[in-house]
């Protein structure tokens, strides 16, 4: 089906394990944003991507890591979970200067 | 750098009564300007923007925000409240020619019967 998608839609990890959060996209678009979601801080930049093999920092990137061989899919790892990343996490995608389109999001739980 | 405030965290209003989530913004240059909507467990769908142009924007089941450059805001607002507009509400800005937004850190709307 066309659209965004996440997986898994719900992770369980142990501090200190490696995750890694899918995201994939079918438009094509050039743009892609990784954002967590916290109580009392909305929505905040991880990482994002203008193209494959262009990636950038967004406001709180520490402990995570992305790459973009392919157009469509996004990865987000998080080389040594902690329970500081425990969050919502929601991929985004764009086509140009303006609409975000998300993806249903991910929900990490990191004990 | 760009920054957005929205004022109450949480709003509460009775079904069939105007609706108002407030935002301000701060931008050094003209900004875009977004409401996007979060139902429960579900991802974040946009609204309406604000690019360039009409200041009165329309969006989606029958929200509209209007662009005050003055008053550096950018209200959103529904004449009459339903029961399925109770969710979170997330005003957002960004500037022209670039792709990062900046979120505020969102107001959830309650519709009381």
């Amino acid at each position: 089906d066309a659209g965004i998608t996440q997986s898994p839609r719900y992770k369980i990890t142990e501090t200190g394990r490696q995750v890694t959060l899918m995201c994939h996209q079918t438009w094509s678009h050039s743009y892609m944003f990784w954002y967590r979601q916290d109580l009392g801080h909305g929505l905040r930049l991880i990482y994002y991507s203008a193209a494959a093999d262009i990636t950038d920092k967004g406001e709180v990137p520490d402990g995570y890591v992305v790459s973009r061989s392919k157009t469509e899919n996004f990865p987000l790892t998080l080389e040594s979970a902690t329970r500081s990343q425990t969050s919502v996490y929601f991929c985004a995608s764009s086509a140009s200067t303006d609409t975000q389109y998300f993806g249903p999001g991910t929900r990490l739980t990191v004990l | 750098a760009q920054s957005v405030t929205q004022l109450g965290s949480h709003v509460s209003v009775s079904e069939g009564a105007l609706v108002l989530l407030r935002c301000n913004y701060s931008s050094s240059v003209p900004p875009y300007l977004f409401w996007y909507v979060q139902y429960p467990n579900q991802g974040l769908q946009l609204l309406l923007k604000y690019t360039t142009g009409a200041t009165l924007v329309k969006g989606i089941n029958g929200f509209e925000a209007e662009f005050k450059k003055s008053e550096t805001s950018f209200h959103l607002t529904k004449p009459s409240a339903h029961m399925s507009d109770a969710a979170e509400y997330f005003c957002a800005v960004s500037v022209q020619g670039a792709q990062k937004l900046v979120f505020g850190q969102g107001t959830r709307l309650t519709i009381n019967p």
